[in-house]
């Protein structure tokens, strides 16, 4: 079993409608949890951070954690051509501060 | 503010030639990290460097080394290039309790 498991799609998503990612990891005692986008080329762009179970939003995007399932999501509304793009869920486990990345779920937006 | 740099950002080495990459952080950030991306096996630690004059080895940090040569800058050299270091390396930066990680450009390295 991977430490950080995310599908890795392509999610296809018509423009204006809500993207849903979902991530799970292994390590019960994960504290910090992170979203980040990257476009193809491109470097990882840090979007989302969040530590205590339940929702955080800015902006367009919320994410979700769920610590006693071990599951932590994003999701987009309202998406757009420009979120085209892959999404890595990245963990931080109980000690230490080393990122542990999924593989990452692409997004495709369409018009 | 130009947050974290990397040169170079391209490079072409055969087999065996040794090379330094670069990173630079102006964000007065206590942490760095070194990661490569390969396809199908996502972004993997290779060295991190908690504080200065600190470094630790990551995920995959053999064939590596890295210096931590202030507070500044951290650097990744590879002493003899193989064809599995073909890939793509970013430095990162963090401060703080929430670890908050923010990356450079990255280099994009290929070895023949």
């Amino acid at each position: 079993q991977k430490e950080v498991e995310q599908n890795s799609g392509p999610l296809s998503v018509p423009e204006g409608a809500i993207a849903s990612l979902n991530c799970t990891y292994s390590d019960r005692g994960s504290q910090s949890f992170f979203w980040y986008r990257q476009y193809s080329g491109k470097s990882p762009e840090l979007i989302m951070s969040i530590y205590s179970n339940g929702d955080k939003e800015d902006g367009r995007f919320t994410a979700q954690l769920n610590k006693a399932s071990q599951y932590v999501s994003l999701l987009i509304r309202d998406s757009q051509p420009s979120d085209s793009a892959t999404y890595l869920c990245a963990v931080i486990k109980a000690a230490g501060n080393k990122l542990t990345f999924g593989g990452g779920t692409r997004v495709l937006v369409k018009p | 503010n130009a947050g974290v740099t990397q040169t170079p950002k391209f490079q072409v080495l055969k087999t065996g030639q040794s090379m330094t990459l670069q990173c630079a952080q102006d964000m007065n950030h206590n942490s760095m990290y070194w990661y490569r991306q390969d396809p199908g096996m996502g972004l993997r630690l290779i060295y991190y460097s908690a504080s200065e004059g600190t470094t630790d080895k990551g995920e995959v940090p053999n064939g590596y080394n890295v210096s931590r040569l202030n507070k500044r800058e951290f650097s990744l050299r590879l002493e003899s290039a193989a064809p599995s270091q073909t890939s793509v390396y970013f430095c990162a930066s963090s401060e703080g309790r929430e670890n908050e990680q923010y990356f450079g450009p990255g280099t994009r390295l290929t070895v023949t």
